[in-house]
């Protein structure tokens, strides 16, 4: 039921774009996005409710495939404050909240 | 400051003891969750609450247990510990259900269990 993530971990340099994917095998109503600094709380980036919605402010934005149960968040022209570990949520039909494993941004000077 | 309280902030004890962790939701917001995030792990879900009632239960140990008072505020209770059960607990809310709503975390319990 956990979504799954990919790429695991990625390296950027500031300025290069970055995507990441997350995948479920069961229907979704909808799909998170929260990124984690080391030890803090994870903080909310949005949320995608409908079928090829696309959503995003700034340089961040995410894409739902409701028919594949896919998403995507986009990160374009990636600053330092990027780094860190980026979650995605799935709800299902079953309403639970499950996060997928994760995936670990670094973003070098 | 997302608005969700937990404490307390860190918290260390023996292995056999038994802990609570306290949680108070946003104004306003009925569900709340607990998490479970170990060393450099992912969050692993661990129970949901939605004014006052039991809504979802994730990977939750039995030795664990948790509750939503009616002033909506939650406490996770954890027993018997073990070294394993050193982690970051985090407890989460929002106004309704996960599925439409943002999920705003608190700053998490830091449990060291010796």
């Amino acid at each position: 039921q956990q979504p799954v993530q990919s790429p695991q971990a990625v390296i950027l340099r500031e300025g290069e774009d970055a995507v990441i994917n997350c995948s479920s095998s069961k229907a979704l109503y909808s799909v998170h996005w929260y990124r984690q600094k080391h030890g803090e709380a994870p903080v909310f980036l949005m949320i995608l409710l409908k079928g090829g919605e696309q959503k995003g402010h700034e340089k961040i934005s995410a894409s739902f495939n409701e028919k594949k149960q896919q998403s995507s968040l986009y990160l374009t022209a990636s600053q330092l404050s990027y780094s860190g570990t980026y979650f995605c949520g799935t709800v299902g039909r079953g309403q639970n909240f499950v996060f997928g494993p994760g995936t670990r941004l670094s973003v070098l000077p | 400051d997302s608005g969700v309280t937990q404490t307390p902030k860190h918290l260390i004890t023996a292995t056999g003891q038994r802990v609570t962790l306290r949680c108070s939701p946003r104004s306003g917001d009925l569900s709340v969750y607990w998490y479970q995030q170990s060393l450099d792990q992912g969050l692993q879900f661990l129970i949901q609450y939605y004014n006052g009632e039991e809504r979802a239960k994730g990977n939750i140990l039995e030795r664990f247990s948790a509750q939503q008072f009616p002033d909506l505020h939650s406490e996770l209770n954890l027993s018997s510990l073990e070294l394993g059960d050193s982690a970051l607990y985090f407890c989460a809310s929002s106004v309704n259900t996960a599925a439409g709503n943002t999920i705003y975390f608190g700053e998490g319990s830091w449990l060291t269990v010796v």
